[in-house]
């Protein structure tokens, strides 16, 4: 079976700019979380998604937003990029939406890099 | 709130021994889940491990192993038999409710 994807897989984007970055889930998982990786440090969470609702959000500013399709694919949408947006984006899937005994696969990730 | 504590930024160990690396945690969730992950130099998160706060036996996967003291509130990963392979990020998480909390992660380096 195929893990979870993300793509792209690299992108360069300038400061103000707007970014969407894609993300398949293993099959039959229905839920889909968002982290943030900045170098040198442990990812952060910035969403969740389960069933196509919103169950969670982390500490992030208004700029960030996603969603999740019928499928469970879901996108990450970034306005107005800021330097500070530069890191690897990394999409987790599970099956499901708590943690217990479910954990997080993660796909390769997106490197975002603001100029 | 949630905090994952990792105070070992590298270690190095030799190649075919054992290694322990720590984890300490805080949190007022009664019901929690304590995750460790692998990060090679390419980037993608392998799971490795996983331990449930009312689990009373240590988890166990091949060559790793949790070792899970809940009164101290540690959960350190133990990896026997060390690989060339093993080189890499380690970086544990605790679950609660819709999230991971991460800690800032050990870069373990294994010597032929």
């Amino acid at each position: 079976d195929a893990g979870v994807t993300q793509s792209p897989t690299h992108l360069i984007k300038t400061r103000g700019q707007q970014v969407t970055l894609r993300c398949s889930p293993i099959s039959g998982h229905k839920s889909v979380s968002w982290y943030q990786q900045v170098l040198g440090q442990g990812p952060q969470f910035i969403f969740q998604y389960y069933e196509k609702e919103e169950r969670g959000r982390g500490n992030f500013p208004d700029r960030f937003s996603a969603r999740q399709f019928p499928n469970y694919s879901s996108e990450l949408n970034v306005n107005a990029l800021l330097l500070g947006d530069s890191a690897l984006y990394l999409c987790a899937s599970s099956l499901a939406a708590g943690y217990w005994g479910s954990p997080l696969h993660f796909g390769n990730g997106t490197r975002l890099t603001v100029t | 709130a949630q905090k994952i504590t990792q105070t070992q930024p590298g270690m190095f160990v030799q190649e075919k021994e054992a290694v322990t690396l720590d984890c300490t945690y805080d949190t007022s969730d009664q019901s929690y889940g304590l995750f460790w992950y692998k990060q090679p130099s390419s980037g993608e998160m392998i799971f490795l491990i996983y331990q449930g706060s009312y689990d009373e036996q240590n988890a166990t996967e091949g060559r790793y192993s949790l070792n899970f003291q809940k009164a101290r509130k540690s959960a350190n990963l133990v990896i026997s038999a060390s690989q060339l392979g093993d080189s890499a990020m380690y970086f544990c998480a605790m679950g609660s409710n819709y999230k991971l909390t991460f800690g800032k992660g050990t870069l373990l380096t294994v010597n032929p």
